[in-house]
């Protein structure tokens, strides 16, 4: 079946505006992590859902980072008034009951700050 | 402070021999643990996880072992094949998984012909 889908694949913006990234998870996964790779670094975690709910965005860097999963599938991480520290690449991962079980990741969205 | 360290960046083996790549870890909380295998431009790919009940899990070529009481965890890929070339990351995890996996900073396995 198909896997997790991040778009876009890749996103470059001016320093100070908006982004949206967005993460179709496999279908019936209820858990939906988000993640920022740097470079030589191994991905951070950022927030996860379990349904429609964030159980835990202790992750965030701070408030300009908020994502939301309004139906309980497809999730939008949004980033206000971009910063060059901001640039990474985006992970998306999800699985299909949150105890003990896998999370399988998405291609990422590599994002770029000017 | 980095609460998983894995401690070489890179590792190169000769094709058809034994690869171990190591991972420390510092939380006594983390119940669940994950190896992970990256190629460049694409995302994480799982391998082979255990639980902190265990102390070895095997699936093919790939055995995880993990030991508490040192807080070390080992993958071992035997035998060792040119498509094993990638970036391996050691994650772990409280809350038997559930939670968001905290992650090593990678190493480099470079499989020798």
């Amino acid at each position: 079946g198909a896997g997790v889908s991040q778009t876009p694949s890749n996103k470059v913006t001016e320093k100070g505006k908006y982004v949206e990234l967005r993460c179709d998870p496999i279908s019936g996964h209820t858990a939906l992590y988000w993640y920022r790779q740097s470079l030589g670094q191994g991905p951070e975690f950022l927030i996860y859902f379990q349904g429609t709910g964030a159980a835990d965005d202790s992750g965030l860097p701070n408030d300009r980072f908020f994502a939301v999963r309004p139906e309980g599938s497809v999730s939008t991480l949004k980033i206000q008034r971009t910063e060059r520290g901001d640039s990474a690449v985006y992970l998306c991962a999800s699985s299909p009951r949150p105890l003990g079980d896998t999370q399988y990741f998405g291609p990422g969205t590599r994002l770029t700050v000017l | 402070d980095q609460q998983v360290k894995q401690n070489s960046p890179s590792l190169s083996v000769q094709e058809g021999r034994i690869s171990i790549l190591n991972c420390d870890y510092t939380n006594s909380m983390f119940d669940y643990f994950l190896w992970y295998k990256k190629y460049p431009a694409e995302g994480p790919t799982f391998l082979i996880s255990i639980s902190s009940i265990k102390d070895k899990n095997e699936d093919g070529r790939f055995t995880v072992f993990l030991n508490k009481s040192a807080k070390h965890l080992s993958l071992h890929i035997v035998p060792s094949q040119p498509g094993d070339s990638a970036v391996y990351f050691c994650a772990a995890s409280s809350g038997g998984g559930a939670d968001g996996l905290t992650f090593g900073k990678g190493t480099h396995l470079i499989i020798q012909p």
